[in-house]
């Protein structure tokens, strides 16, 4: 299995700060690799997929970037509803999702 | 719009099998490049991709836990179902099915089944 390894766990910031969680493979993805949000109580809710592509829907202060073992997901100006768990996930072989990144608004 | 909601036991004992339904509306299996996932979530932990069947009827598999899964929908192509034998503990979470139009990008999700194991 492909393991991957999100950092860091917990994350503080203040509205308006720009903002980046990482997410690193044990192995090459080839940039098969998906962001999703998860607010408590809630479905995760798919961002960006295949490393950079923004979902329809999702504001464009999200992106997405990486290669190879290591992605960044960037939020550019952090807003209130931002808050939440953030997950990567990887599809380059059987899919596997990143310990997740909590993101408090301070 | 695009629905998916997952149906279950609730609560089912250990060395039992657990029975999941997924019915959706909004978009048919039978599309070209469709499919339905199975993922779960333990209470605070992160997810875990288990299984998926794609419009063609092929299916796939979490390799750890491909033994005890198995994954079907019905003829109408309305409806995905997975099974998991002899349950434990551990398989207590929350158990949800999610729609791709291409292949593990899973842009639709149901709003989850909770799912206890006890005995």
């Amino acid at each position: 299995d492909i393991q991957m390894t999100q950092s860091p766990s917990l994350l503080s910031a203040s509205v308006g700060d720009r903002v980046t969680i990482n997410c690193k493979a044990s192995q090459n993805i080839n940039k098969y690799l998906n962001w999703y949000q998860q607010k408590l109580g809630e479905a995760p809710k798919l961002l960006i997929y295949n490393t950079n592509n923004l979902q329809t829907g999702i504001p464009s202060r999200f992106s997405g970037s990486g290669s190879g073992t290591d992605y960044t997901l960037t939020i550019s100006s952090l807003q209130p509803e931002d808050f939440g768990t953030y997950f990567c996930f990887q599809h380059n072989s059987w899919p596997t999702f990143g310990s997740g990144t909590k993101l408090e608004i301070k | 719009q695009v629905t998916l909601k997952e149906s279950g036991p609730g609560m089912l004992q250990p060395s039992k099998t657990l029975s999941l339904t997924c019915s959706f509306s909004g978009f048919s299996l039978s599309t070209s490049g469709m499919v339905v996932s199975w993922i779960r979530q333990p209470s605070g932990k992160s997810l875990e991709w288990l299984a998926a069947i794609d419009w063609d009827g092929d299916k796939y598999y979490n390799p750890s836990l491909k033994s005890r899964l198995t994954v079907s929908k019905n003829t109408s192509n309305t409806q995905v179902f997975l099974k998991i034998t002899s349950v434990d503990i551990a398989d207590t979470a929350t158990y949800y099915c999610a729609r791709s139009r291409q292949l593990w990008v899973m842009d639709a999700w149901g709003q989850g089944a909770s799912v206890t194991v006890s005995s």
